[in-house]
């Protein structure tokens, strides 16, 4: 079975501070995702990797940055954080890259509280 | 450009009774189409996808799906809710041509009754 890990379950944070959340998987996969999940909002792309150093926007990156400098992990960082990225992040990973019909696995998924 | 409207953000049946949570999606090509479930404090899990193949897709614990192309639509049911369906219902739609772009639905919050 796929595993795809977040570091951390809960979090909590202060307005402007640097903010790391963490995602492994085992799998070997190409893509790697983060999201948000807002209760009504659904889940929303921010930011995406194909590959090892690849990155690409998705559709809320403002206010975020990503890393990807191994195949298995891939990292959201929050520059400066504020109230409005209180919110619950999910990684997930998936196999082919440009493969629109791959599964993608999740993690549990990080509930930040930004204060 | 692409897009999902999940049509009922709530949906409550009774335990045994039939469940039916709706879907239409807008897509200039092909599209893949997913349904992932989220039970309370989890992470999402794949319940069935739709990529070219048959029309009507089956998943786990006894889902399934249609694919109805002259409708846009792709509706998930289940003959018989059970307790353990109650959870949070993603459907996603996917642009089958390039990078994997995804839409997510807002979401429908599944209630079972007993």
């Amino acid at each position: 079975d796929v595993k795809v890990t977040q570091s951390s379950r809960y979090l909590v944070k202060r307005t402007g501070e640097k903010v790391f959340l963490e995602c492994v998987q085992d799998m070997d996969h190409e893509n790697m995702f983060w999201y948000r999940q807002d209760p009504g909002l659904g889940l929303r792309l921010i930011y995406f990797s194909y590959d090892v150093k690849m990155k690409e926007k998705g559709d809320i990156p403002e206010g975020y940055s990503v890393s990807r400098e191994k195949k298995e992990r891939f990292s959201l960082i929050l520059e400066s954080a504020s109230t409005n990225q209180t919110s619950m992040y999910l990684c997930a990973s998936s196999l082919t890259p440009g493969q629109g019909s791959d599964t993608q696995y999740f993690g549990p998924g990080t509930r930040l509280t930004v204060l | 450009a692409q897009s999902v409207t999940q049509l009922d953000s709530h949906v409550s049946v009774s335990e045994g009774t039939p469940v039916l949570l709706r879907c239409n999606y807008s897509s200039s090509y092909s599209p893949s189409l997913f349904w992932y479930v989220q039970h309370p404090n989890k992470g999402l899990q794949l319940l069935l996808k739709y990529t070219s193949a048959a029309t009507l897709v089956k998943g786990i614990n006894g889902f399934e799906a249609e694919f109805k192309k002259s409708e846009t639509s792709f509706h998930l049911t289940k003959p018989s809710a059970h307790m353990s369906d109650a959870a949070e219902y993603f459907c996603v739609v996917s642009d089958r041509r390039g990078y994997q772009k995804v839409t997510f639905g807002t979401g429908t919050k599944l209630q079972v009754i007993p």
